[in-house]
């Protein structure tokens, strides 16, 4: 069975960055690409990007271009803001899925989901 | 504003059939196969239907999905009590490069 477990709750200042975690459990690092979704309060879901774990490669949403890296080591994925706004505040959900473009491809098995509280 | 259009609601009684629409446009559900999630009040979204019509193993056949040009839809059957949650339409876009979702429907069993 495949489990995928993020790290905590995060309170952060606006202007801080943030790193949280996802860890893959039950598939080889060949077999899937971490998805990373952004759930604001009371909104939809948003697609931020992929990385590949087996090499690195990762691409990114417009919308999240430039403000987001998301990276991965083996097992383990990462998305990092370098500096965080209030409308960060969000539920955020790391997914895998077994491709990366294109559209021939499913988000399957989710993490919990990781809240990131940015507030003065 | 989400890419993919959804009704913010929709409801049914225990047994009925009703439907979830998902409009969308050429550069996404036309061209492309459309997911459904469904995300229970504090969970995470579950894969419901891939690739338009599949279901995952362990998703019963009360649900399908189909697709028709720019829209698709998805059914449930027989609904009960426990399918009151939100349902999201996901596709990838090939003019954006990415994935774009609809803005949810609340399902209501009355």
């Amino acid at each position: 069975e495949v489990q995928v477990v993020q790290s905590g709750a995060e309170v952060k200042k606006p202007g801080a960055p943030l790193k949280i975690s996802c860890k893959v459990f039950g598939l080889g690092v060949t077999d899937y690409y971490i998805h990373w979704i952004q759930q604001a309060p009371g909104k939809g879901l948003e697609w931020m990007g992929f990385v590949d774990p087996e090499d690195g490669e990762s691409v990114y949403a417009e919308t999240f271009h430039g403000r987001v890296t998301i990276s991965a080591d083996t097992d383990i994925a990462f998305m990092e803001f370098r500096s965080l706004r209030a409308d960060d505040t969000a539920i955020y959900y790391c997914t895998t899925a077994p491709g990366g473009v294109g559209p021939v491809n499913w988000f399957d098995s989710w993490g919990q989901g990781t809240l990131v509280t940015v507030s003065s | 504003q989400s890419v993919l259009t959804q009704p913010p609601s929709a409801s049914g009684t225990p047994g009925q059939r009703v439907t979830i629409s998902c409009s969308g446009s050429t550069s996404n559900i036309e061209r492309n196969t459309v997911n459904w999630y469904r995300q229970l009040p504090g969970t995470a979204p579950k894969l419901l239907i891939s690739t338009t019509d599949r279901r995952p193993s362990g998703v019963p056949d009360r649900f399908s999905g189909s697709k028709s040009g720019m829209s698709a839809s998805l059914a449930i059957s027989g609904l009960q009590s426990e399918d009151e949650a939100l349902y999201y339409c996901a596709a990838w876009d090939d003019s954006l490069n990415g994935w774009v979702f609809g803005g949810g429907t609340k399902l209501t069993v009355l």
